[in-house]
Parts: C-alpha cells; structure tokens; sequence
C-alpha cells in the first residue's frame, strides 16, 4: 500500500495569513505516461464530511476559492491556503489515487492563531 | 445534485454484521456514469477506503477489509449496501457513503456519514 504522510499535524495561522500543509507519498503518484500526479486534497469542516478541494494534485474543483492552490509532484506535495479566512478552519486530507488500495493522509488540523 | 445518504444502526454487538444503505438522491445509480463507494473515519487512524460498486455489479475492495466485506446494489432503489462481517472494536468508525469520480479514483460527494460503535 502506498503510505501518506502529511506535516503537520495541526498548524494555527492568524488571519489573513498563509498557510501551508505537506504531503508525502512513500512512492511516486506520478503516472509516466500521461504526466499527471494522481494525488487529491480534501476539507472537513467540523461535524460534516470530506469535501473535495483539489485533484491531479493542481486542480482546483468548481466553486474553490482561489486561496486554495496545489502543488507538488513525485512523492512531495503542498496545500496552500494564501491567505486563512475563518471558514477555513478544518481539517485537510490528501489522497492518493494512483493505486489501489486508495490511502489517505492523516489529516492536518487548521485553527485561527 | 447528487446527495448521499447512509442508514443503518448505530451499535453493534462484537463478532456480529454490520449493515449499512446509501440511498441517492438527485441522481441515477444505474447510469454508469459513476461507481459507489464506502469510506470510514476512524477517530484516530484516519480514513480508510473499503471498496465501490458499478450499477452492473462489479466491485473492487480494500484488501484489508475484502474478506469481511460485501457491498451489493440495487439500482431499483437507488441504493447501494455494505456487509461488514465479524466486527471487532477496531471496526467502531464513522461510516460513509461516496461518489467515485467518473475515470479516477477520488470521491466527491460524500453522506454525511454514520457513525458506528462496537460494543456488548
């Protein structure tokens, strides 16, 4: 099974200000042949489930605001807040979907500094 | 849009089955535009990904869980079922229900979830 290892655990940013969260792979999600990262990125708010926010590591789903940005590739990739709106408050997950079966991160806890 | 929703106990005796339903709502399962899936939270390891079906019937599991797993459907009423046999305290997680991507394997959206504790 691929593993995935997100950093931090839990992170509090001030408002308005940039955060950021890793996710690391224990193999490359990097399709050869096609040259895209099978890597996606959720958010939890509290008491709701999984919402999709990026996928092939850089796309942002319709209706995500453009705050949320993804990057990376291989086995190394960020989510980035720019600038943290208190809506923001969650917890974010990244997946790999590259093979089966599909694993997620442990999820990195957002909070308002 | 598509909304799920699962349903079925919330407590479990150990070494009995556990039974959940998804039903859909605002769209067909029996489209093959889609595969339906089951994914659980549990308070402290995470999510996990149990397996997803096709309105044909084909299934794909998570090999941890494949030999204590059956997830059936029924495009008749738009649901969609999970089997997860000998339940342990390991089992106790939130349970939910999830649309896989058309082509790829993310999953959006997703129930609510129900949440299921083993215990005597």
């Amino acid at each position: 099974d691929i593993v995935m290892t997100q950093s931090p655990d839990s992170l509090a940013v001030s408002l308005g200000e940039r955060a950021t969260i890793n996710c690391k792979s224990s193999q490359s999600v990097l399709y050869s042949s096609n040259k895209k990262n099978y890597l996606a990125w959720y958010q939890q708010k509290p008491g709701q489930p999984p919402k999709l926010l990026i996928y092939w590591a850089s796309i942002r789903e319709s209706g995500v605001p453009d705050r949320f940005s993804g990057s990376g590739s291989g086995t190394d990739f960020t989510l980035t807040i720019s600038s943290l709106q208190a809506e923001d408050v969650a917890v974010y997950h990244c997946q790999q979907y590259y093979s089966g079966p599909y694993t997620f991160g442990q999820g990195t806890k957002v909070e308002i500094k | 849009q598509v909304q799920l929703q699962e349903s079925g106990p919330g407590l479990v005796k150990p070494s009995q089955t556990l039974s959940l339903t998804c039903t859909v709502s605002g769209g067909s399962i029996n489209n093959g535009d889609h595969y339906w899936s089951w994914i659980r939270q549990h308070p402290v390891k995470g999510l996990e990904w149990i397996g997803y079906i096709y309105y044909s019937g084909s299934t794909s599991y998570n090999p941890s869980l494949k030999s204590r797993t059956t997830i059936t459907i029924d495009t008749s009423k738009n649901q969609f079922s999970l089997k997860v046999d000998s339940m342990t305290a390991a089992d106790t997680a939130v349970y939910y229900c999830a649309r896989r991507h058309t082509n790829h394997n993310f999953f959006d959206p997703w129930g609510q979830g129900t949440l299921v504790t083993v215990s005597s």
